[in-house]
């Protein structure tokens, strides 16, 4: 266990649902991220959190909002998604990189397929 | 912007042989960290090793140790004494000094043979 868990573990869901992705880190950090590991692509960086507030969004399609009410949570609201969309949700939690052997905290993620 | 590229999809090892995962990486940064993480099967990525830039000593734990060229720009991870929990995909991953955005490669899957 690494201290970062992640709700559901497995998502089928239609072109038409909505649905969110949890994730809850008990390490104190104030990073939090979100990941997409798609087959034999590089972990694609979807969003950084910083003390709560948004500091990076890399081009992410709006049908991915992101949402983080305090340190220790994070969401990913789902709608509309593509079929083109599955793949494997990694969040991660570290603390700033000025501090001694930070390193990144992975959750186990959630496998999203979309129907 | 950062790059890192780790050239070998897919690696065997016998068990108790030793084998090298090779990554390089891509910066104009002189201050920077980088990283090794292991996903098994089970999935949850966690870290094998991390080395500052700065340090010109190779990171070393237990079994796993690393070559770290600064001006070639490479990263290698060297798995000594492999063991079949040792089979999973491994990440090569770089981090600048500030910010917070850790640069993946796509990764090495190893498998070790019984």
């Amino acid at each position: 266990e690494t201290g970062v868990t992640q709700t559901p573990r497995h998502l089928v869901m239609g072109m038409t649902n909505k649905k969110s992705l949890k994730c809850e880190q008990h390490l104190g950090h104030n990073a939090m991220y979100w990941y997409k590991q798609s087959a034999k692509k590089p972990l694609e960086l979807m969003f950084v959190y910083n003390f709560k507030e948004q500091t990076e969004n890399n081009s992410v399609p709006s049908r991915f909002s992101p949402e983080c009410p305090n340190s220790s949570h994070l969401f990913l609201h789902l709608h509309t998604l593509q079929p083109e969309d599955s793949a494997l949700y990694l969040c991660a939690s570290s603390q700033r990189m000025t501090v001694p052997n930070t390193e990144a905290f992975f959750g186990q993620g959630t496998r999203l397929t979309v129907v | 912007a950062q790059t890192v590229t780790q050239s070998q999809p897919e690696m065997s090892v016998q068990e108790a042989e030793t084998v090298t995962l090779s990554c390089t990486y891509d910066t104009s940064e002189n201050n920077y960290y980088l990283f090794w993480y292991k996903q098994p099967p089970s999935r949850q990525m966690i870290l094998v090793i991390r080395q500052e830039a700065y340090k010109q000593q190779n990171a070393t734990e237990n079994r796993f140790s690393v070559n770290f060229q600064k001006a070639a720009k490479s990263f290698s991870l060297k798995i000594s004494d492999s063991q079949l929990g040792d089979t999973a995909m491994y990440f090569c991953a770089f981090h600048r000094a500030t910010g917070n955005q850790f640069y993946f490669g796509t990764g090495t899957s190893l498998t070790v043979i019984p």
